[in-house]
Parts: structure tokens; C-alpha cells; sequence
């Protein structure tokens, strides 16, 4: 059964910093991986959709990278801003059926 | 505009009142599937539908009822709700192909008392 966890739960970073969210999954035989936005009481809005046979998309300030092998993909997002304020998570597997982690609360201070 | 729609956004009900949530996708989308979203545990599968009336049993399936009768529509049934089907619930929509995205709706927060 695939298991999918999100390190760190939470993160407060100041306004410019570079960070990394990272998402790990224990079955390799994914055929995707998608990393979503959720903001308070609103839905998951996705951000970037990795295939399997990919290693990593890019999306203005959002960069996610894949690795199959190791059981891992990173969420980096440039030059932070308060407006990405929200809670990330990351879904593994089909398109039909995502396994996923509970989710990094970021917060961006001014 | 490409979208799942969910309806309603908020419910409140009573324990064992029956009731439905409508999910519709304007995308020809073959697979839908409902999520839950519990604190700490993440979103859950609940049931998913491959096509018109072909459905099956997701992760967490006890007390929810699917049906398929139309492409565009998964409607959500909990013919007896309970106090611990308080939650968060998404819909969910993808093309045939494992690879591709996944559309989500913008959420029902159920709450029964």
C-alpha cells in the first residue's frame, strides 16, 4: 500500500527566501506525481504534474523534480511571496487514484 | 471553462437524514472518484467510477453509496449519515490515461450532528 509523507508539516519563511517541500512515497510504481495548492476553505488547485518518465516540470517561480528510484520529488519555489501563503500537497500514482501526504503548511512573512 | 463542479459547498445535517452531493465535469473526463479530507490522515479515496456505470470501491467505502448513469455526473449518496462522516469531500476527474492530471473540485464541507 502506498504511503506518501510530507516533510516539514509546517514552514514559515520570510518574503524572498528560496525553499524546498519535500515528498517522499514508498511504492515506485507510480505512473505520476502531482503537487497541488490548497488555501484555507477552498479547493486543491494544481501547480505542477510530473509523469513518470519525466524527472522534473517548471512553472514561473515553481520547479518540481522526480526520482522514481529513491521514492522522492521536491517542490522548489523561488523568490517566495506572502500570496503563496498555503497548504501544498503532493499526490502519488494514477490519474484515476492519487495517494496523498498530509501536506506542508507554508506561511511567507513579510 | 475545464472545471468539476461540487455541490453543495457547505451542508449541515442531522444524523440519518439521507443526502447527496453532485459532482459534474465538463471535460469528457472517463475516471471520477471522491476524496475525503480528515485532519491529520490526508485525502482519502472513497469510491472512483472508471466510466458510465462501472464504479468500484476505493479506500475508505463504508457508509457511501456512487452511481454512474451519465458520463458528466458522480453523484456522492450517504444514505445514513453519522457523526464521523464529518468532512471534507472532493471530487475528482481524469482523462483514461493513468498519466494525465487530475481536476479536482472545490470541496463540500459536510458536517453531521
Amino acid at each position: 500500500k502506498q504511503e506518501v509523507t510530507q516533510i516539514p508539516a509546517a514552514l514559515s519563511v520570510p518574503e524572498g527566501e528560496n525553499l524546498v517541500l519535500n515528498c517522499s512515497f514508498t511504492d515506485s510504481a507510480i505512473y505520476n506525481l502531482q503537487w497541488f495548492r490548497q488555501d484555507p476553505g477552498k479547493g486543491l488547485t494544481s501547480l505542477l504534474l510530473i509523469q513518470s518518465s519525466q524527472r522534473e516540470q517548471t512553472s514561473g517561480r515553481l520547479n518540481a523534480s522526480l526520482d522514481k528510484s529513491s521514492g522522492r520529488s521536491t517542490l522548489y519555489i523561488a523568490a517566495s511571496q506572502p500570496g503563496d501563503s498555503a497548504t501544498y500537497l503532493c499526490g502519488s500514482g494514477t490519474a484515476s487514484k492519487l495517494t496523498f501526504g498530509t501536506g506542508t503548511r507554508l506561511q511567507v512573512t513579510l | 471553462e475545464a472545471q468539476v463542479t461540487q455541490n453543495p459547498r457547505y451542508l449541515i445535517t442531522v444524523t440519518g437524514k439521507k443526502l447527496t452531493v453532485t459532482c459534474s465535469q465538463n471535460m469528457n473526463h472517463e475516471y471520477m472518484s471522491w476524496y475525503r479530507q480528515d485532519p491529520g490522515l490526508g485525502l482519502r479515496q472513497i469510491y472512483y467510477s472508471m466510466n458510465v456505470e462501472v464504479t468500484d470501491k476505493g479506500d475508505v467505502p463504508e457508509g457511501y453509496k456512487v452511481s454512474r448513469k451519465e458520463k458528466r455526473n458522480f453523484p456522492l449518496i450517504l444514505e445514513s449519515p453519522s457523526p464521523n462522516q464529518t468532512s471534507l469531500y472532493f471530487c475528482a476527474s481524469s482523462f483514461f490515461d493513468r498519466g494525465t492530471e487530475a481536476f479536482f473540485g472545490q470541496g463540500t464541507r459536510l458536517t453531521v450532528v
